[in-house]
């Protein structure tokens, strides 16, 4: 079945750092892949998405680009602030269900 | 539009007891899930809805029960609790099934089950 692997947390940065997150997939078919983002005490918000392979999405100065060849969607972002911190979600979706990735906790120290 | 909300935001309950989380959404999405978050283990599907009247089970179905009267609610309810259901349960819903649609979150329940 479909899965969605992430690398695990938490994950600490200073601020203007580089931020990295990985996330692999496992697919049957052709998915859309999602980064989602969780702040304490909140539901999940859609941060960016990419409906195809090469497809790079991008909100916030973060970006993730659909690799099919690697099955990957790694999130980047060039300079990390202390407001990015929260709970970043990979996700898949499929025609009958979204999966998540367990979650990378980021903290951006000032 | 207020989105997808959610009631209550907290619960504790005891062993055996049952309740029902409830639902809605006012943006005429055909498409409506639960999924409940734990440490460690991201968001796992519970049930799913289709449309008014679908209903459909996802990974982790036992224990609960959906139905699905109108497009706009989507109620949830715990038939009889147990420690194992302590989590923190979100509903969602998307425009349709298509894979391209984004999935709306609401706020959450923390459940506390004694």
């Amino acid at each position: 079945g479909n899965s969605v692997t992430q690398m695990e947390g938490p994950v600490t940065l200073s601020e203007e750092a580089f931020l990295t997150i990985n996330c692999t997939y496992t697919a049957t078919g052709y998915p859309s892949l999602f980064w989602y983002v969780q702040y304490p005490g909140e539901g999940l918000q859609l941060l960016l998405k990419a409906t195809k392979a090469d497809d790079k999405g991008s909100n916030k100065g973060f970006e993730a680009t659909y690799r099919k060849e690697t099955t990957s969607f790694h999130l980047e972002k060039g300079s990390v602030q202390v407001s990015d911190s929260a709970v970043y979600f990979c996700a898949l979706s499929d025609r009958s269900d979204m999966r998540f990735g367990a979650g990378t906790r980021l903290t951006v120290k000032p | 539009n207020a989105g997808v909300t959610q009631t209550p935001k907290f619960q504790v309950l005891k062993t055996g007891q049952s309740m029902t989380l409830q639902c809605a959404q006012d943006m005429n999405h055909e498409y409506m899930s639960w999924y409940r978050q734990d440490p460690g283990m991201g968001l796992r599907l519970i049930h799913y809805s289709v449309g008014a009247g679908i209903t459909d089970q996802g990974e982790v179905p036992n224990g609960y029960n959906v139905s699905r009267s109108t497009t706009e609610d989507f109620p949830l309810r715990l038939l009889s609790a147990a420690p194992s259901q302590t989590s923190v349960y979100f509903c969602a819903s998307r425009l349709t099934v298509d894979l391209y649609n984004e999935q709306f979150f609401g706020p959450g329940t923390r459940l506390t089950v004694l």
